[in-house]
């Protein structure tokens, strides 16, 4: 099945920085790629996601770029601010398998 | 428009009690996930149900059942609890156009806190 790695696990940065979390996985047919927020003691919502058949993403302050030769995906946060302290988690969707999340990267930003 | 309601929220039970952990969508999704979420292990998929009428084991199903109910229910039923099962379990919806896939956003139900004791 999919396999999903994230790193790092842990990011703590200070309030208008920017933020990388990166994700590999396994099954090159995977084609659609979620990432989701989740707050302390909240449920996962999702933030944004792409498809394989697209690059990259935006929305505001957060984008996602997909490298599908490398089966690596990436979440940046520019501008950073203390309510984007969440977990993050990506997720890999094969065509042939079951939905895989990572394992979460815990966000700190510093005021 | 209330997405996907789980219940309980908090639960304590002695090893070896029974339970059943309840879950309603009224998105008019086709698929439904249990998920549990471990300190440092992300959220695991425990069972799903691809359509009304249909289960399918996930990563991590051992000492659980579950049930379609209809296609807005499903519940999760643990028969003899054990410490290992303390976690936080999370019921998920989506319109899940394949079996075991999401295919597009999934929502998640609020959670429940189980402790086994």
């Amino acid at each position: 099945g999919e396999n999903v790695e994230q790193h790092p696990s842990t990011l703590s940065v200070q309030e208008g920085d920017s933020a990388v979390i990166k994700c590999t996985y396994s099954d090159s047919a995977s084609n659609y790629f979620p990432w989701y927020k989740q707050e302390l003691g909240k449920r996962p919502q999702l933030i944004i996601d792409i498809r394989s058949n697209v690059g990259e993403k935006k929305d505001q302050r957060i984008a996602v770029t997909l490298n599908k030769t490398a089966k690596h995906f990436s979440l940046h946060i520019t501008e950073t601010q203390p309510e984007d302290s969440a977990v993050y988690f990506c997720a890999a969707d094969p065509p042939a398998g079951k939905s895989t999340f990572g394992d979460g990267t815990t966000l700190t930003v510093k005021p | 428009n209330a997405g996907v309601t789980q219940t309980p929220k908090f639960q304590v039970l002695k090893t070896g009690q029974s339970m059943t952990l309840q879950c309603a969508q009224d998105m008019n999704h086709n698929s439904m996930y249990w998920y549990r979420q471990d300190p440092g292990m992300g959220l695991r998929l425990i069972y799903y149900s691809a359509s009304e009428g249909t289960t399918d084991k996930g990563e991590v199903p051992n000492g659980y059942n579950v049930s379609r109910l209809n296609k807005r229910e499903f519940s999760l039923r643990l028969e003899s609890a054990a410490p290992s099962q303390t976690s936080v379990y999370f019921c998920a919806s989506s319109e899940g156009l394949r079996q075991g896939g999401w295919n597009t956003e999934a929502f998640f139900g609020q959670g429940t806190r189980l402790t086994v004791v």
